[in-house]
């Protein structure tokens, strides 16, 4: 099973600051790697597919990078509807695995 | 509009058996591989199960193998998951997912709002 790493656990930002989240693999998964959001009370949303595509409707402030075992979501300006918990999710070998996630909260 | 509406959750006994049903619209059905995902209370996202478009393809966490079942009816746009033998840690709420393919895995395109299994005696 492919083990995904996130880190920070919990990032503290302020609105308007840029917010960097890490997503390492055990092995490589090539760019089949995902970013999702998720929002208490809601279901996850795809925010970022195949390392680097943005879904459809993401805003262009997020933006995803890396391949292989080391990838990065970068939100550049942080709005206040945006402080969440986000995963990454590869779909490269079975089973499909999350990373446990990165709480982004308001400083 | 993508819709994935969720349905059959509830509270069972530990050994106790649960059909989860999704119901789906706004897409072709029948073209698209579809997924279940799981989140217990205070943990993270698990990916539960997957079937290809046209249900020649299954596959299921090691968690759940031989206890859950995954299947489609795609004259009635629905999934389904068959729960039985059900332990306490499959307590969580369960989501249907739409992949972004037909035949294997993809990313999960749309969730739905998810149905919430309790298992507790």
């Amino acid at each position: 099973e492919i083990v995904l790493t996130q880190s920070p656990a919990t990032l503290s930002l302020s609105p308007g600051e840029r917010a960097t989240l890490s997503c390492r693999t055990s092995q490589s998964v090539g760019n089949y790697l995902a970013w999702y959001q998720r929002k208490p009370g809601q279901a996850p949303r795809l925010l970022i597919y195949q390392a680097f595509n943005r879904a459809t409707g993401i805003p262009a402030r997020f933006s995803g990078s890396g391949s292989g075992t080391d990838f990065t979501l970068t939100i550049s300006s942080l709005e206040p509807e945006d402080f969440a918990v986000y995963y990454c999710q590869q779909r490269s070998n079975w089973p499909i695995t999350f990373g446990q996630g990165t709480r982004l909260e308001i400083k | 509009q993508v819709q994935l509406v969720e349905s059959g959750g509830g509270v069972v006994q530990p050994g106790g058996a649960l059909r989860l049903s999704c119901a789906a619209s706004g897409f072709t059905f029948s073209s698209y591989g579809m997924h279940w995902v799981r989140q217990a209370p205070g943990r993270g996202l698990e990916w539960v199960a997957f079937i290809r478009d046209d249900g020649s393809y299954k596959n299921s966490a090691d968690s759940v193998k031989g206890r859950f079942t995954i299947s489609r009816d795609n004259s009635e746009n629905t999934l389904y998951l068959q729960m039985t033998s059900l332990r306490l840690e499959d307590t969580a709420m369960y989501y249907c997912a739409k992949s972004s393919e037909a035949a294997v895995a993809g990313h999960f395109e749309y969730w739905g709002q998810g149905t919430l299994v309790t298992v507790s005696s």
